[in-house]
């Protein structure tokens, strides 16, 4: 199956800091991914939808001033926390839809982003 | 906005089958039963995907009913790496369509 690449698998920033999440699909071309975010013992919420060469969707209640998205190529995508709080503490995770083959609409997965917002 | 129910946990004894059942009583036609699983700190894993016909792969096999209102994962031998979250999904399958996850069943095998 496909391979999607998160980076960094972890990071720590102070309150008030912005910090960057990359999503890569290593060996597929991705004009959607999508974002999730995960608090301890809850299940995956779905963010947004990341489109390649426009604006992403986001999902409701999900704040697009303070999640940004980026999709600017067919292989990367990035999120980008603005301003983060110690709520805004999660594991981020990624995904890509296989368009090919026994892929095609099966989501991979990336191995997903924890912050800690101290 | 998830469509199935999945019971919250389960039990499973090494080397026995797990079997876990999936509720999806408003799928439509053109929807696919997903299943995904996630060990504890890591991102989802597919296990097997299926519309109506029963599925089997290396991992897993697939029932589906026929009136393709549930379903039952079963992992013929589950060892101890098979303790995780399994998610039970429908959606249609293209492309674009996202995947909303639902509460999933905590499955723990014990040795």
């Amino acid at each position: 199956g496909a391979v999607v690449s998160q980076h960094p698998s972890r990071v720590i920033c102070k309150s008030g800091t912005s910090v960057k999440i990359e999503c890569r699909s290593l060996d597929f071309q991705a004009t959607t991914m999508f974002w999730y975010r995960q608090f301890p013992k809850q299940s995956l919420m779905l963010m947004a939808t990341s489109n390649e060469g426009s604006k992403a969707t986001y999902e409701q209640g999900v704040e697009k001033d303070k999640f940004l998205i980026n999709h600017a190529s067919l292989t990367l995508s990035t999120l980008t926390v603005t301003s983060a709080h110690p709520e805004d503490s999660s594991f981020y995770i990624c995904s890509a839809p296989g368009t090919s083959g026994s892929d095609a609409g099966e989501l991979f997965f990336g191995e997903g982003s924890r912050l800690t917002v101290l | 906005d998830a469509k199935t129910t999945q019971p919250p946990s389960m039990d499973c004894a090494e080397g026995r089958a797990a079997n876990l059942p999936c509720n999806h009583s408003t799928i439509s036609g053109n929807e696919y039963v997903y299943w995904y699983r996630q060990i504890h700190s890591q991102g989802p894993q597919y296990i097997i995907h299926g519309l109506k016909n029963n599925e089997t792969n290396e991992m897993a096999s697939l029932i589906i009913t026929e009136d393709r209102k549930s379903s039952t994962l079963i992992l013929p031998h589950a060892t101890l790496r098979d303790t995780a979250v399994y998610y039970c999904i429908v959606r249609p399958r293209r492309t674009g369509n996202q995947f909303y996850f639902g509460t999933g069943t905590s499955l723990t095998v014990i040795p």
